[in-house]
């Protein structure tokens, strides 16, 4: 079974200042999809960024970057330039792109964000 | 982008009463919706996915006649949780997945905090 562990509860970060947010995951599948979503005191969840796994280039998004290192089974989450509405929690999360639409997202147990003004 | 809705946002109820909560894709036809269940800084724990027209398919450990889902339509999924007790209070959060070429992209609402006094 797929598992994904983010070993860091909580991280801080000064404004306008970069963090890297850590995602390590286990599977025996070659493709599949990897995510990092925001959930922000409001409690919605919001997708920051997706990355297919046979795509070798780094998905961005703005000031939002990942670093995914395949074979490491690693895909962590860079932030530049934080700003004060970044502060959420940070779920890193995988799914199979095998058995259609019911297959499910796998998440890890999350990262608490701080930005500091 | 695609959007999902919940309904409540908030509910208390007393002991032993059944609650219910909506949830719809207003833009597009979900073929597939799920369930999540968070603690407090917790990440989101997968109770259960529906399919419209069917039975829906229960995390192990999830008591299915407990937590009852009805997803009658493309758009509306509900889940009723039955002679709620204090330990159900929780935030329920569902998600709708649209298959857009393929990718089964998926959209979260907003959440249902629910207290049972």
């Amino acid at each position: 079974a797929q598992t994904v562990t983010q070993s860091q509860p909580e991280m801080s970060v000064q404004e306008a200042e970069t963090v890297t947010l850590s995602c390590t995951y286990d599977t025996s599948e070659s493709d599949y999809y990897l995510f990092w979503y925001k959930q922000p005191p409001s409690r919605q969840m919001i997708l920051v960024i997706r990355q297919e796994a046979y795509k070798q280039q780094n998905a961005t998004e703005n000031r939002f970057s990942v670093n995914f290192q395949k074979a490491a089974k690693s895909f962590s989450l860079k932030i530049s330039d934080s700003q004060l509405g970044d502060a959420a929690m940070y779920f890193c999360a995988y799914r199979t792109k095998y058995g259609g639409a019911t297959n499910k997202l796998i998440f890890g147990t999350g990262t608490l964000l701080a930005v500091q003004p | 982008g695609a959007v999902v809705s919940q309904h409540p946002s908030r509910v208390i109820c007393k002991s032993g009463t059944s609650v219910k909560i909506e949830c719809r894709s207003l833009d597009f036809q979900a073929t597939t919706m799920f369930w999540y269940r968070q603690f407090p800084k917790k990440s989101l724990m997968l109770m259960a996915t529906s399919n419209e027209g069917s039975k829906a398919t229960y995390e192990q450990g999830v008591e299915k006649d407990k937590f009852l889902i009805n997803h009658a339509s493309l758009t509306l999924s509900t889940l009723t949780v039955t002679s709620a007790h204090p330990e159900d209070s929780s935030f329920y959060i569902c998600s709708a997945r649209q298959e857009l070429r393929s990718s089964y992209e998926q959209y979260f609402g907003p959440g249902t905090r629910l207290t049972v006094t």
